[in-house]
């Protein structure tokens, strides 16, 4: 079984510019999270979709974050106009059950300069 | 409000010795419980979790680690470490319902001396 994926593995762009970040979950995982990791911190939570629904999306920082799950397969992240503060590592997990164990991704190290 | 702590940003420890890497956390009532290890260029993998029961849990790698009710904490151990154990360690605690979301510590990054 194919774990959690994500692309790219590392992105680096100029502030103001748009971002695209990708996650496939596991095939038959329903829920599917975004985490980001800013350097330093802890590892915070940015929204939960079940299927192709926004189940919690209480820790998107501000509107310029998007986050879509079109058909309720992989889901993407946008980041759209890149600021300084994004920088940091995105973590994507799925799970089959929303209360069971989450499997994480390699996760997406974004870099804004 | 609910928090996690890993009193330990850093920890170093010989090849052969024992580990114990602290976990406290704030919650509600009683949470799920994970430990989670990110080695190098790798994403998280996920070493042990506590659902109910039994209160020392075996995980793999061999490590195991103890729900504490009354100290809030979650400890994960280690009888002898490896050198290939260097990694990030990340104590996490979910919500068995409501909102699934995960709260992390800030991680213990520990480094094994040869």
């Amino acid at each position: 079984e194919a774990g959690v994926t994500q692309f790219p593995s590392h992105s680096v762009i100029e502030k103001g510019q748009t971002v695209t970040l990708r996650c496939d979950p596991i095939s038959g995982h329903d829920n599917l999270y975004w985490y980001r990791r800013v350097m330093g911190k802890e590892i915070k939570f940015l929204l939960h979709f079940v299927k192709e629904s926004k189940q919690d999306e209480s820790g998107m920082p501000n509107n310029r974050f998007l986050a879509e799950r079109t058909g309720g397969t992989y889901s993407t992240l946008k980041v759209q106009p890149a600021e300084l503060e994004d920088s940091g590592v995105y973590f994507c997990a799925s799970s089959r059950l929303s209360w069971g164990e989450q499997y994480f991704g390699p996760g997406t190290r974004l870099t804004v300069t | 409000a609910q928090s996690v702590t890993q009193p330990d940003i850093h920890i170093t420890v010989s090849e052969g010795a024992s580990l114990e890497l602290r976990c406290n956390y704030s919650y509600g009532a009683t949470p799920y419980l994970f430990w989670y290890v990110q080695s190098p260029g790798q994403g998280l993998q996920l070493l042990l979790k506590y659902f109910s029961g039994d209160t020392l849990v075996q995980g793999i790698k061999g490590f195991e680690a103890e729900f504490k009710r009354s100290q809030s904490s979650f400890n994960l151990r280690k009888p002898s470490v490896h050198w290939s154990d260097a990694a990030e360690y990340f104590c996490a605690v979910g919500a068995p319902s409501g909102t699934y979301k995960y709260i992390f510590g800030t991680g213990t990054r520990l480094k094994v001396l040869a």
